[in-house]
């Protein structure tokens, strides 16, 4: 088995401040996930890297940059937070091949003030 | 691009009733993979059941799906709610080719369970 680590759980940030997510995993998986959740919009992908230096843009990364800087991690900047944003972001992993299982963090929940 | 419909809102139902969460698809791909993942409270998704074979029955846990492509269908049943069932459901798409496998995922339903 493995574990997805994100850090912080919690960010308290300011409207137009640049805020970073940080996310390892031990899966030894090749591609790696920034989901965000937010109630009643289910589980959007932000970004994705299917190997180290890798990065696709997924349907909501406008407003966001990553990074895989090594196969164990993964993060995401908001370049400009938005006032009264609130969401959970999910960071995933899964080896490449067709349907194979996704794993997620527990989240890093984002409260902008 | 790809999407995913699921039954809207919050489901309320009596422990012991049958359960079943409505899930449908578009997607311009023939070969598709359908997940049903679980997120109980406080914690993160993790995945329920999978399958990517038309009109075959998949299991796990008690639930129970089958994947219809011609109807694009992928709805998630139990024969009888426990109250640990109580949680979000979310139904997912990839394409079979895709690199990465990327999930489209459905807007969640909650399920309630009351005894």
């Amino acid at each position: 088995g493995g574990i997805i680590t994100q850090t912080p759980k919690f960010l308290i940030g300011q409207e137009g401040q640049k805020l970073t997510l940080k996310c390892q995993q031990n899966f030894n998986h090749d591609t790696m996930y920034w989901y965000r959740q937010d109630s009643g919009k289910g589980l959007r992908l932000i970004y994705y890297s299917i190997t180290e230096n890798d990065l696709q843009k997924g349907d909501l990364s406008e407003g966001y940059d990553a990074s895989r800087e090594k196969k164990s991690s993964f993060s995401l900047t908001v370049t400009s937070a938005q006032k009264n944003e609130m969401a959970v972001f999910l960071c995933a992993s899964s080896s490449t091949g067709r349907g194979t299982e996704v794993f997620f963090g527990k989240g890093t929940r984002l409260t902008v003030v | 691009g790809d999407s995913v419909t699921q039954t809207e809102g919050l489901v309320t139902l009596t422990e012991g009733l049958p359960v079943m969460l409505n899930c449908t698809y578009q997607t311009i791909y023939s070969n598709p993979f359908l997940f049903w993942y679980v997120q109980h409270l406080n914690e993160s998704p993790r995945l329920l059941l999978k399958s990517f074979t038309d009109n075959k029955r998949t299991e796990h846990q008690g639930f129970h799906a089958t994947l219809h492509k011609s109807s694009s269908s992928f709805h998630l049943q139990k024969s009888s709610a426990q109250l640990s069932d109580s949680a979000l459901y979310y139904c997912a798409l990839s394409e079979a080719n895709s690199a990465g496998n990327k999930l489209t995922f459905g807007i969640g339903t909650r399920v309630l369970v009351r005894p």
